[in-house]
């Protein structure tokens, strides 16, 4: 099967910056992607790498490095609502999708 | 617009009972999953389909069945339940670009399912 690694939890300050990292061993590869979920609720999409480089989109960040199997998230100016879980997901060869375990985020005030 | 619609939200089902979980999508996408979420474990695949007609293997599919016999719905079944198939179920539709590649999944509310 596929491995993808992500940290368990990570918390940080209402404002501040935080860096979820993502490395990944597939079986081919077509396309990185990060959803957010928050508890009780259905994952929700954040963004999507297939090329090497940094994709921004508002306070949110993600870059990917496909030589190093590996990809963050980058969440800048933290605010409350942002504590939830992030996944991080590889689409592989055969077009399926895999998730990593996922990061539990908690803002604090 | 529903996006997509799971039924039930949630159920509790002795061992051994069938069990049909219910996926419509209205959104005309062509693919379909199906996907079960652990404590710890994150999303894993159960069953998926490219297109209406077509299903195929995920990494967790023993124990579950699915069909793909229109373009809108997926459902998925448990022929006889076991307790360690208690998890959230989510189904998740994606359509395809027009260079063949597929986009984001658009996940529904998921199902809770308990099995006694």
């Amino acid at each position: 099967g596929q491995n993808i690694d992500q940290p368990t939890e990570m918390t940080a300050t209402e404002g501040a910056i935080v860096q979820i990292n993502c490395t990944y061993q597939t079986s081919g590869f077509n396309g990185l992607f990060w959803y957010q979920q928050h508890a009780g609720e259905a994952p929700t999409f954040l963004s999507y790498n297939v090329l090497d480089g940094l994709e921004e989109k508002g306070r949110f960040s993600s870059f990917l490095s496909r030589s190093k199997g590996y990809s963050y998230l980058l969440l800048k100016e933290l605010q409350m609502k942002d504590s939830a879980s992030y996944l991080c997901a590889v689409r592989d060869g055969d077009y399926k999708l895999s998730f990593g375990a996922g990061t539990t985020v908690t803002v604090r005030a | 617009i529903a996006g997509i619609t799971q039924a039930p939200t949630s159920q509790i089902l002795a061992a051994g009972r069938r069990m049909t979980l219910r996926c419509t999508q209205d959104m005309r996408h062509n693919a379909m999953y199906w996907y079960r979420q652990d404590l710890g474990l994150g999303l894993r695949l159960i069953h998926y389909s490219n297109t209406a007609g077509t299903t195929g293997k995920g990494e967790v599919p023993d124990g579950y069945s699915v069909s793909r016999a229109n373009t809108d719905d997926f459902p998925l079944t448990l022929a006889s339940a076991v307790p360690s198939q208690t998890s959230v179920y989510f189904c998740a539709s994606s359509d395809s670009t027009e260079r063949g590649e597929l986009g984001e999944l658009f996940f529904g509310e998921g199902s809770r399912l308990t099995v006694l």
